[in-house]
């Protein structure tokens, strides 16, 4: 495709439940974010792939949060355990090259009841 | 704690104007800043890319400029329309192997 796609665009869960949020990135990009944003705040950083391997997770804010990218293309984040605070909008993006530019997705709104 | 900080939250003005928002970030090492912009409901859309060894970036109506002693960038906006409403965000990477840092935005609204 021509941008970034991210499945699905609205995902409504039970508190407890496990999820999974899945990232295209454009063709041939090396480089690959995850942010979170809540209403009103700047997209938070949670863990960025160069390739096939997270360079920096740093941004997780606990092991129930994962994400991976084996074949350094599509990644997919995934929640355990989901909690009423991890309600916010999943983005994703993804460079030709780190620092060359980020083309983000429409992202993912999770909603956790 | 590097931070990025943009004043004001919020903006309304009348079209036609010009205008200017701001952006801070605490820590001046940086290796690029961007400016962003997003539409309700939507992703963000890279606007303009200034590396750290520029000053400036223009693109059509928008300049964007970078004072990195100062640890200030700003967006101009020329003869403000109504399709310029959104919310832009500045962000910065101290590296080009390193995470994004935004700023929360500043809410524009361009009354017709």
């Amino acid at each position: 495709g021509a941008g970034v796609s991210q499945t699905p665009s609205n995902k409504v869960t039970e508190k407890g439940k496990y999820v999974e949020l899945r990232c295209d990135p454009i063709s041939g990009h090396t480089a690959l974010y995850w942010y979170r944003q809540s209403l009103g705040q700047g997209p938070e950083f949670l863990i960025y792939f160069q390739g096939t391997g997270a360079a920096d997770d740093s941004g997780l804010p606990n092991d129930r949060f994962f994400a991976v990218r084996p074949e350094g293309s599509v990644s997919t984040l995934k929640i355990q355990r989901t909690e009423r605070g991890d309600s916010a909008v999943y983005l994703c993006a993804s460079s030709l090259t780190p620092g060359t530019g980020e083309f983000f997705g429409p992202g993912t709104r999770l909603t956790v009841l | 704690k590097q931070e990025v900080t943009q004043i004001p939250a919020a903006l309304s003005v009348p079209e036609g104007e010009n205008l200017v928002l701001n952006c801070s970030f605490t820590d001046s090492a940086i290796y690029n800043l961007q400016w962003f912009r997003q539409d309700p409901g939507k992703g963000l859309t890279s606007l303009l890319l200034i590396q750290s060894s520029q000053r400036e970036q223009t693109s059509g109506r928008l300049n964007a400029s970078l004072d990195k002693s100062s640890g200030r960038s700003t967006l101009y906006i020329a003869a403000s329309q109504p399709g310029d409403s959104a919310t832009y965000l500045c962000a910065v990477q101290y590296s080009s192997a390193s995470k994004i840092i935004f700023g929360s935005g500043t809410r524009l609204s361009i009354r017709p």
